[in-house]
């Protein structure tokens, strides 16, 4: 059974970079069916999309985050990774990761179908 | 890209019907997932291409997709199905979330 499990530090201060990882267990990441992403969601708050990549390396990025976000990919290590520059306390959240499933039915059919526990961060001094 | 609007709060009573929207322009043009989650936990897709439910997912979950709205109906709701939902399409090369609804079972 596929398993996602997130890693990396639960406090980062402001200015610095948050860097997580997202273990892939039971399954390969080099799958090219599959697109691998992150998803987050501050404290009583919504879901936020940050990304996803491929294994080939090939990303998507949420417009609003893109210039702060690097997502990137070990297929030695069944791993992949996200780096988000210049955190701030609204970077505070539960960190996501998640397998999603990509094919084309008469159009994009995009849905994340296996997460993480996800991984509290907090941006603080 | 899409904005996808749903109501924050939708009430049912036990065996009843829970339907919850999510509104987007042409949103009957792409597909909808939905997404469980309860508190604590991580979401679950309980429906993906606008009506298909994963395996697991039980019958009384169905999704419809026309025009500007997406529905997901719970039929016989049960006090395990409170929980908040999420509405989420895939537009112009991003994942666009809904602000979620929390469902209440009371």
């Amino acid at each position: 059974q596929l398993q996602l499990q997130e890693s990396g530090p639960g406090l980062v201060k402001p200015s610095e970079t948050l860097s997580l990882s997202c273990t892939v267990s039971g399954g390969s990441i080099s799958s090219n069916t599959y697109f691998w992403g992150w998803i987050r969601q501050p404290p009583g708050k919504g879901l936020e999309w940050i990304g996803n990549i491929y294994y080939s390396g090939s990303t998507y990025y949420n417009p609003s985050l893109k210039s702060r976000v690097t997502i990137s990919v070990n297929t030695s290590k069944n791993q992949f990774s996200l780096k988000l520059i210049s955190a701030t306390a609204t970077d505070t959240a539960v960190y996501y990761c998640a397998r999603t499933p990509y094919s084309y039915d008469r159009g994009v059919v995009w849905y994340m179908d296996v997460w993480g526990k996800g991984t509290t961060v907090t941006v603080s001094s | 890209s899409s904005e996808l609007t749903q109501p924050p709060s939708v009430s049912v009573s036990p065996g009843q019907t829970a339907s919850i929207t999510c509104s987007g322009d042409k949103l009957g043009n792409q597909y909808v997932c939905w997404y469980q989650q309860k508190p604590g936990q991580s979401p679950e897709v309980v429906i993906y291409q606008d009506t298909k439910r994963p395996s697991g997912i039980p019958e009384r979950f169905s999704g419809s997709n026309s025009g500007n709205t997406a529905t997901l109906t719970i039929s016989g709701t049960q006090a395990m199905d409170e929980a908040d939902y999420y509405c989420q399409v895939w537009d112009s090369n991003t994942v666009v979330f809904g602000g979620g609804t929390k469902l209440t079972v009371l």
